[in-house]
């Protein structure tokens, strides 16, 4: 049971690169999330999946795109890189909203 | 809009120094309050949820309580390897989530 798992754990890209980033949970859960966090600044709410084929945005969605791909994966989509998405990301999985979440290791992004 | 706010920004303590932490908060229908640690380079671990006003949740050195205004988590003789950062989180009927911005917590032996 690896709970959630993130990949790749480090990214450097330049200015108007492309990648996507993986998260998978073994756990069942029917949401998933995306969380950015950047010092003094707390996490902050990219996109979230309260199930299988539904996507909303959070407080910061501007510049990504998501896929839930099935009720394991969800994967976060820059477009085109900038230097302020230079952050820490977190996936992170639970049951259904309103309840705990379990987060991932982060992938620590950098965009020179 | 929902808002989290968290205080100390950061606090030390001596081992066996009790303390807490508050989180104030702003939210249109509380769905659910959150505590979680975050050790460096790591995820954040869920500790509690708290649902309405009143609720107290404990776990061995450590206890959360809400107000309709407020949350607190309590730290009774603190050791060492409770030093992380303490964050709080609550999720509205917007189904958005709000993070403060963490207490970063030192216990010296």
């Amino acid at each position: 049971n690896a709970g959630v798992t993130q990949t790749p754990k480090f990214q450097v890209l330049k200015t108007g690169q492309s990648m996507t980033l993986q998260c998978a949970q073994d756990m069942n859960h029917n949401s998933m999330y995306w969380y950015r966090q950047d010092p003094g600044m707390g996490l902050r709410l990219i996109y979230y999946s309260a199930s299988e084929g539904t996507t909303d945005k959070g407080e910061v969605p501007n510049g990504y795109n998501v896929s839930r791909l099935n009720k394991r994966e969800f994967s976060l989509r820059l477009e085109s890189a900038a230097p302020s998405q230079t952050s820490v990301y977190f996936c992170a999985s639970g049951t259904s909203l309103g309840v705990e979440q379990f987060f991932g290791p982060g992938t620590r992004l950098t965009v020179l | 809009e929902d808002q989290v706010t968290q205080s100390p920004e950061a606090l030390r303590l001596q081992e066996g120094e009790s303390s807490s932490l508050n989180c104030s908060y702003t939210v249109s229908g509380l769905r659910g309050l959150f505590w979680y640690r975050q050790d460096p380079g790591k995820g954040p671990e869920f500790l509690f949820t708290l649902y309405s006003a009143g609720e107290e949740k404990e776990k061995e050195r450590l206890k959360a309580t809400l107000t309709k205004k407020e949350s607190f988590l309590h730290i009774t003789a603190p050791k060492p390897e409770d030093s992380a950062t303490y964050l709080c989180a609550v999720q509205g009927g917007n189904n958005d989530m709000r993070f403060g911005a963490g207490t970063r917590l030192t216990v010296k032996p």
